[in-house]
C-alpha cells in the first residue's frame, strides 16, 4: 500500500537554526498538509497546499514557517530561526481529493528537538 | 471554531473485553468524522470515518456511529486483543471550510494478556 514517507525521523536543532522536514506524499495525491503535536497536547493543523499554493494555515503558521513542492515528488516544510517552543512532533499527510470524507494518509512523524 | 473532546486515557483492559472511547464535538458546519489510529513508534493511520447522520464506520471489528443529535462518535470494539494497544484519535473535517482535520487530544488503550 502507498505510504507518506518523511525524513529524518529525529531532528536536533540548535535554537535560532533553521530546519527543513521532507515528506514525500502517495504520489497520485493533490493535497498536502503538515500537523504538529507538542509532548501531551493535541494534534494541530498548520498549512495545507495545493497547486503549488497554500490554501489554509493556521494562527501558528507565521513568518517562520513556509512550505514548499520543490519537485514533483517532495513537500517541505522550513522552519526558518527555531525557537524551543518548536520542538514538537511533525506530521505530514496527503489525500487525493478533497472532497466530503476524504481522507488524509499521514506519514510517521520526524520529531523536532530544539536545542 | 470546530473542536473534538474525547476521553483521557490510558484505559487499561484485558484481552476479549469490550472497548468504549467516548467521543463529541462541536462544528459549524456539517463534519465528517474519522477515529485514527497510532501504534508505537508509528504514524496516524485511518481506522474509521462517516460522513452523515447514522452513518456507521467498521473496520477491524472497530465501529462508531456518526450521532448528530448528540454530536457524538464514540469508538467501540467488542473484544480486544493485545495489539488493539494504541493511542485512538478522534477527528472531524469540514470540507466545505479546506478539509483540514481538528483533532481530539488521544486516548492511550492498553490491552494485557
Amino acid at each position: 500500500e502507498p505510504e507518506v514517507t518523511q525524513t529524518p525521523s529525529h531532528q536536533v536543532t540548535q535554537m535560532g537554526q533553521e530546519v527543513i522536514l521532507r515528506c514525500v506524499p502517495i504520489s497520485n495525491h493533490l493535497y498536502f498538509y503538515w500537523y504538529r503535536q507538542i509532548l501531551g497536547q493535541k494534534v494541530e493543523f498548520l498549512v495545507s497546499f495545493y497547486n503549488n499554493e497554500i490554501s489554509e494555515k493556521s494562527e501558528i503558521f507565521d513568518d517562520q514557517f513556509s512550505v514548499e513542492r520543490p519537485d514533483g515528488s517532495n513537500f517541505t516544510l522550513k522552519i526558518r530561526s527555531t525557537k524551543l517552543e518548536d520542538s514538537a512532533m511533525y506530521f505530514c499527510a496527503s489525500s487525493e481529493e478533497q472532497g466530503l470524507g476524504q481522507p488524509q494518509h499521514f506519514g510517521d512523524g520526524t520529531r523536532l528537538s530544539i536545542l | 471554531g470546530d473542536s473534538v473532546t474525547q476521553m483521557e486515557g490510558p484505559v487499561t483492559l484485558s484481552e476479549e473485553a469490550f472497548l468504549t472511547i467516548n467521543c463529541t464535538y462541536t462544528a459549524t458546519g456539517y463534519p465528517s468524522l474519522f477515529w485514527y489510529v497510532q501504534y508505537p513508534g508509528e504514524g496516524l493511520q485511518l481506522l474509521l470515518k462517516a460522513t452523515k447522520a447514522d452513518d456507521k464506520g467498521s473496520n477491524k471489528g472497530f465501529e462508531a456511529t456518526y450521532r448528530k443529535e448528540t454530536t457524538s462518535f464514540h469508538l467501540e470494539k467488542g473484544s480486544v486483543q493485545v495489539s488493539d494497544s494504541a493511542v485512538y484519535f478522534c477527528a472531524l473535517s469540514d470540507w466545505a471550510a479546506g478539509n483540514k482535520l481538528t483533532f481530539g487530544g488521544g486516548t492511550r488503550v492498553l490491552v494485557k494478556p
